[in-house]
């Protein structure tokens, strides 16, 4: 079965440091999306992804963030200087199979961050 | 804005023993709702969904209901198992391609 794939599974990193979490969606899926959850509290969206232009962001996804497809496959999270409240865990989610099911979103495994 | 309220956990049960998680959410129009379960360590999995009023979502022996009326979802499950140990999200979603808002989440221990 097709399955969301996440490198890698932990990261850690200096306060101010760059960092690029990785995701390969499934195939065939055209939305993509971002979640992160901050250790003990609820899941909460970044930002989602479709026909290679973020189609919406929330308040949390400033200007030190970004996402990237840059091939057919892998979809991008760049925090361009960590701070220590980006410490989460993030995971990447996609959905909308053409020719099928369009609502579920199916999630990767997580890459947790820390930034110390 | 949506928004998506569940119980407080931990819920700690017994083997065998009935569980229920409320769940009930804010939203305009007739959005899409879903359980979603993590288990220790691991991501989000899709528990089960509706998509419209009066349908039910079923899967593992979780059920859940879509009531328009009371704007809920509640999930149950008649005998749980140690197995089901987990934390359950509730989300909704306006549409394909739109975001999911989650609730806080409800860890449930179930001991033997």
């Amino acid at each position: 079965e097709p399955e969301v794939t996440q490198t890698p599974s932990h990261q850690v990193t200096q306060m101010g440091q760059e960092v690029i979490l990785r995701c390969v969606p499934i195939s065939n899926h055209l939305y993509f999306y971002w979640y992160r959850q901050i250790l003990g509290q609820k899941v909460e969206f970044l930002v989602s992804f479709y026909n290679n232009e973020i189609s919406e962001k929330s308040e949390i996804f400033d200007d030190q963030f970004s996402v990237e497809r840059p091939d057919g496959s892998n979809f991008t999270l760049k925090i361009r200087s960590t701070k220590l409240e980006d410490s989460a865990m993030y995971f990447c989610a996609s959905s909308g199979n053409p020719t099928g099911e369009k609502e579920t979103q199916y999630f990767g495994p997580g890459t947790r961050l820390l930034v110390l | 804005g949506n928004s998506v309220t569940q119980m407080e956990g931990p819920v700690t049960l017994s083997e065998e023993a009935f569980l229920t998680i409320n769940c009930t959410y804010t939203a305009t129009g007739y959005p899409s709702l879903f359980w979603y379960v993590q288990y220790p360590g691991e991501g989000l999995q899709l528990l089960l969904k509706a998509t419209k009023a009066d349908d039910k979502g079923s899967n593992k022996g979780f059920e859940a209901t879509y009531r328009k009326e009371t704007t809920s979802f509640h999930l149950e499950k008649g005998s749980v198992q140690v197995s089901d140990s987990a934390v359950y999200f509730c989300a909704l979603s306006k549409t394909a391609g739109n975001k999911l808002t989650f609730g806080g989440g409800t860890r449930v221990l179930v001991k033997p």
